[in-house]
């Protein structure tokens, strides 16, 4: 039982490089979310994903793209990096009908 | 717009001393609560839920948290905490009826025990 495997757990990036965080989960859910988090901010919400090839803005959606063409996969995408953009990245899934979450084990982002 | 406040950003407590954590959320008809508990460079792992039913929940690890309808509350207590229990604790409520079960976070209260 997998649950939500993220790929990779540690990158570092230059500033102005393009990387794809992937978010796998093995339990059909419906929907997939994206947050980061930083220090005394808590989880911000990214992008979302209510269903294969749906996706929708969060708070904090600016610098980021995602794509969710298979309803077990949810890609977070940094176009062009940005030392802001240093953080820690949890993917999450959720079932219909299952109102909590499954949380991955997170990745570790530092830009330079 | 849905908010969760947590009022605690650190709590210290003696090891074997009672604690809550407090959680308080914007008022709605009717609401889902969770508590998640993420340990040092891991995930966020689920610690116990109230979805309906009896107001107060307990986790396998001697937490328990007791909804509060009319003060709009979902307080974590444990009556005697372990240094295992250092953590970062996360609120969260999901308002039903509104076509969507995503979660509004809490910004997490950071429990360190002393030994």
């Amino acid at each position: 039982n997998a649950g939500v495997t993220q790929t990779p757990k540690f990158r570092v990036l230059k500033t102005g490089q393009s990387m794809t965080l992937l978010c796998a989960q093995d339990m059909n859910h419906e929907y997939m979310y994206w947050y980061r988090q930083d220090p005394g901010m808590g989880l911000r919400l990214i992008h979302y994903s209510v269903g294969e090839g749906t996706t929708a803005k969060g708070e904090v959606p600016d610098g980021y793209n995602v794509s969710r063409l298979k309803k077990q996969n949810f890609l977070l995408g940094l176009e062009s990096a940005a030392p802001s953009q240093t953080s820690v990245y949890f993917c999450a899934s959720q079932g219909q009908g299952n109102y909590g979450y499954t949380f991955g084990s997170g990745t570790r982002l530092t830009v330079v | 717009a849905q908010s969760v406040t947590q009022l605690d950003s650190q709590v210290p407590v003696f090891e074997e001393a009672p604690v809550e954590l407090r959680c308080n959320y914007s008022s709605s008809v009717s609401v889902y609560l969770f508590w998640y508990v993420q340990y040092p460079n891991q995930g966020l792992q689920l610690l116990l839920k109230y979805l309906s039913g009896s107001t107060l929940v307990e986790s396998i690890n001697g937490f328990e948290a007791e909804f509060n309808k009319s003060q709009t509350s979902f307080h974590l207590r444990k009556p005697s905490v372990h240094i295992s229990d250092t953590a970062e604790y996360f609120c969260a409520v999901s308002y039903s009826g509104a076509g969507s079960y995503q979660l509004t976070f809490g910004k997490g209260t950071k429990l360190s025990v002393i030994p």
